[in-house]
């Protein structure tokens, strides 16, 4: 199993909603990843997990919270996002986060709008 | 911080070869990836380099000078489902254990008949 799965594919929520994207994995990596990607832009990394724990968050709002409940699994729980939020939501995994070849798997995202 | 540079959009026509190149300026420099990405989807691996040289994949090859920030992607024997943007991914460590990948902003290739 070489694949990196998101739900929901497409997410419409409110300002004042609270909703949760998930990203599963089965390869065994030790890294998870959720990057945010608006349209024409690279995607631009917002938190990294290191076996299970948050090793970088890159000034990423307070609305947006990740959680890691296990190696395979990883949420980001969303909570009063405003419309420019709007974007794709990537996650990816790696092998782990120090090792130096360290391709990363991306899932296929969620497109998120917020209205 | 970082500063990766590729050209914005780029046209190649069916067989043909073409370069996309990008250059990078950053402090801690460990290691170059490309990434392709068809309009939608998400960001598939093509190549690494943290070695000066050429690195080659089938079609596809990636090359790398340390000393002038620069790389590029070679793609030969274009086929139209390699119309996609392709994405220069650098590699960043500083001290303290802090690594980061930073994406470039995407060169949109168009191959066209």
């Amino acid at each position: 199993d070489t694949e990196v799965t998101q739900t929901p594919k497409h997410l419409v929520m409110g300002m004042t909603n609270k909703k949760s994207l998930k990203c599963e994995q089965h390869m065994g990596h030790r890294a998870m990843y959720w990057y945010k990607q608006k349209a024409k832009k690279p995607p631009e990394l917002m938190f990294v997990y290191s076996y299970e724990k948050l090793s970088i968050n890159e000034s990423v709002p307070s609305r947006f919270s990740p959680e890691c409940p296990n190696s395979s699994l990883l949420n980001l729980h969303l909570h009063a996002l405003q419309p420019e939020d709007s974007a794709l939501y990537l996650c990816a995994s790696s092998q782990d986060w120090g090792r130096e070849y360290n391709e990363q798997f991306f899932g296929p995202g969620t497109r998120l709008t917020v209205l | 911080g970082q500063n990766i540079d590729q050209p914005t959009e780029m046209t190649a026509t069916e067989g043909a070869i073409v370069q996309i190149n990008c250059t990078y300026q950053t402090s801690g420099f460990n290691g170059l990836f490309w990434y392709q990405q068809h309009a939608g989807e998400a960001p598939t691996f093509l190549s690494y380099n943290v070695l000066d040289g050429l690195e080659e994949k089938g079609r596809f090859s990636s090359f790398l000078s340390r000393s002038k920030g620069y790389s590029y992607l070679l793609l030969k024997e274009l086929q139209m489902k390699d119309s996609a943007s392709y994405l220069c991914a650098v590699r960043e460590v500083r001290s303290g254990g802090y690594q980061k990948v930073t994406f470039g902003t995407g060169t949109k290739l168009q191959v066209i008949p």
